[in-house]
């Protein structure tokens, strides 16, 4: 069983459209986050969400939108694609237990925008 | 702010070889300390973890002791494996209003037969 799941896996497009990425977990987990991984590899947290709330923006454009319809999921919605915006997309997902708070990671989304 | 310091890579080893992949840390407090591992065309997953200053995280071979003294948590393996070829992140958690990741740059490992 695959514990946070990422579709699609791949996704091209063309520069101004608008995507989206979707994040499901299975863990009952109720905090989660999306990441962005650049081509030099290096992670940036974007957004996390507890309970279906917003609790962390990491000063992400107002282009990028996610939401929570409830604590199993968080979609990563994307207006007006830029360039910049190819990268890898990872949703991760956690519970709040204080001291144990380990973030499971998804396989990731690869998004070029041509 | 908080950030993590990695060596820089990429770093190539003969199978059998003795491993080491350094990280430091800057940050306020006490935070945990994880290193991940990215295998080619995956995900991130755990590969250890200390919570507090002497905890040692182990799996797999591998190890790291947090090191309050000198903030670091250096990643070592005694023994490599071509399968431990992949890209490890070093990373530590920080809780403002909520936790978060903060990673280092990530060290590409490549193990030759």
């Amino acid at each position: 069983d695959t514990a946070v799941s990422q579709t699609p896996k791949y996704l091209v497009t063309q520069m101004g459209n608008d995507k989206s990425i979707k994040c499901e977990q299975n863990l009952g987990h109720d905090t989660m986050y999306w990441y962005k991984q650049d081509s030099k590899k290096f992670l940036k947290i974007m957004f996390s969400y507890n309970n279906k709330e917003l609790i962390i923006n990491e000063t992400v454009p107002n282009r990028f939108s996610p939401k929570s319809p409830d604590k199993a999921h968080l979609n990563l919605h994307i207006n007006s694609l830029e360039l910049g915006d190819s990268a890898v997309y990872f949703c991760a997902s956690s519970l709040k237990i204080p001291g144990d708070e380990t973030q499971y990671f998804g396989p990731g989304t690869r998004l070029l925008v041509l | 702010g908080d950030s993590v310091t990695q060596m820089e890579g990429p770093v190539t080893l003969s199978e059998e070889a003795f491993l080491t992949i350094n990280c430091t840390y800057t940050a306020t407090g006490y935070p945990s300390l994880f290193w991940y591992v990215q295998y080619p065309g995956e995900g991130l997953q755990l590969l250890l973890k200390a919570t507090k200053a002497d905890d040692k995280g182990s799996n797999k071979g591998f190890e790291a002791t947090y090191r309050k003294e000198t903030t670091s948590f250096h990643l070592e393996k005694g023994s490599v494996q071509v399968s431990d070829s992949a890209v490890y992140f070093c990373a530590l958690k920080i809780i403002q209003g909520a936790q978060k990741l903060v990673f280092g740059q990530g060290t590409r490992l490549t193990i030759n037969p």
